[in-house]
């Protein structure tokens, strides 16, 4: 049972390059969200998805959804800046129930 | 987005002792309240979730809630040096999870 996949675990990239970041899940979960965690900032809430087809903007600019199916939410950085180095998790959970589920994190760091 | 604040620590705590960490929230209508425990370098893994007003406990864990003073609480018994990690507060608002910045646990042998 894999749970939520995110790839790749590490990854360094240059101001100004993009670049997705993957999330896929095998629990048929609705709900699915990115967040980022800094150190002394715990996870903030970068996207939300309720369901396929729908997604929620958090935070402004930067970032990238798509949910063109239940499975999987990936997470694109449009134009990588510094200020995006940060650790990435994925999580996702099912409409009845209020246990999320994490993937393994990506860390990334813009150079 | 609603705010879920925690002490960001680090507090250390003697083993056996018992570990008092709190939370603070600030969206009234969040009627779901969830503890994550991560450990370094890993991902948050839940270990308990509260509703109601009081107490619910779940062997050396205790969390407590109370909704008028907008407040949550987890107590840790006995505690070990297993149970070093940090602490995360989360609410559940209109079906998205906030988190709290976290406390960091050091349970000393």
């Amino acid at each position: 049972n894999a749970g939520v996949t995110q790839t790749p675990k590490f990854h360094i990239l240059k101001t100004g390059q993009s670049m997705t970041l993957q999330c896929a899940q095998d629990m048929n979960h609705g709900y699915m969200s990115w967040y980022r965690q800094d150190p002394g900032m715990g996870l903030r809430l970068i996207y939300y998805s309720a369901a396929a087809g729908t997604t929620d903007k958090e935070v402004p600019n930067g970032y990238n959804v798509s949910r063109l199916n239940t499975e999987d939410f990936p997470l694109r950085l449009v134009s990588a800046a510094p200020s995006q180095t940060s650790v990435y998790l994925c999580a996702s959970r099912r409409f009845d129930s209020t246990e999320a589920f994490f993937g393994q994190g990506t860390r990334l760091t813009v150079v | 987005q609603k705010e879920v604040e925690q002490n960001s620590g680090p507090l250390s705590v003697p083993e056996g002792a018992i570990a008092s960490l709190n939370c603070t929230y600030s969206d009234r209508g969040s009627q779901s309240f969830f503890w994550y425990r991560q450990y370094s370098g890993k991902s948050p893994e839940l270990i308990m979730f509260i509703y109601s007003n009081g107490d619910k406990e779940d062997g050396r864990f205790t969390a407590q809630l109370n909704k008028a003073s907008q407040y949550v609480s987890l107590l840790i018994r006995d505690s070990q040096p297993s149970d070093s990690a940090t602490y995360l507060c989360a609410a559940l608002e209109g079906g998205k999870l906030i988190f709290g910045q976290g406390t960091e646990l050091s349970v000393k042998p």
